[in-house]
């Protein structure tokens, strides 16, 4: 059966530190990956998605970035945090040609 | 553009019926969903329906569908204290990628 994973699942940065999170799939190849943000009291906001290996698309102009290393690894990434990222950061994947699309645990990024 | 709203709280006493609903704007929606959220936790992917269904029923979960109006509801009905959590709809559009609405608190008294 397919998993996902996240880890941390909680942090707390200082502003203007760098950030790293990440997220791994089992049981799956080659699936479509998302890094979506919550913040406090809020929908999800999808931040990117990847639909292959190197091949990231980003949906909001920001501090973020995101990478796909292999198959099944997604990292997102800030060179130097801002207090507005502080938020509820959730992974998930969809399998290709299937519609069910499945969340990880998350992360809970508190900026200071 | 894409825009789905939800209201924000819903309470109900436990054994009635629970109805969460929600409007979309996008009328290439091809496919609707019901996520769940508890405390602390990922989204629970609970079920969804393709766009030219009109009903989808599952164990206590009832999904209903109206294209014309563009209004999803989900219906759980015999409502249990579990049940207690963020329900979120979803509508997957242009590049499969999801549209959420905020969420609608849900609580479970006894």
């Amino acid at each position: 059966s397919q998993t996902i994973h996240q880890w941390p699942a909680t942090l707390v940065q200082p502003v203007g530190s760098p950030l790293s999170l990440e997220c791994t799939v089992e049981g799956t190849s080659n699936p479509n990956l998302y890094w979506y943000r919550q913040a406090a009291g809020r929908g999800l906001q999808l931040l990117f998605y990847s639909v292959g290996i190197g091949q990231i698309s980003s949906e909001v102009p920001q501090n973020l970035s995101a990478s796909r290393p292999q198959d099944r690894q997604f990292i997102l990434s800030s060179k130097k945090l801002l207090l507005s990222d502080s938020g509820f950061y959730l992974c998930a994947w969809r399998e290709q040609n299937k519609y069910e699309q499945y969340f990880g645990p998350g992360t809970r990024l508190t900026v200071t | 553009g894409e825009d789905v709203e939800q209201s924000l709280f819903l309470s109900v006493r436990e054994g009635d019926s629970s109805v969460i609903n929600c409007t979309y704007t996008d009328s290439s929606s091809t496919y609707l969903y019901w996520y769940k959220q508890e405390p602390g936790a990922g989204l629970q992917l609970l079920t969804y329906i393709f766009s030219n269904m009109d009903m989808k029923q599952d164990q206590r979960l009832t999904v209903l569908l109206n294209k014309k109006d563009k209004h999803l509801s989900l219906r759980i009905a015999d409502t249990q204290t579990g049940d207690s959590a963020i329900y979120f709809c979803a509508e997957s559009t242009v590049d499969d990628k999801l549209t959420f609405g905020t969420g609608t608190r849900l609580a479970v008294r006894p």
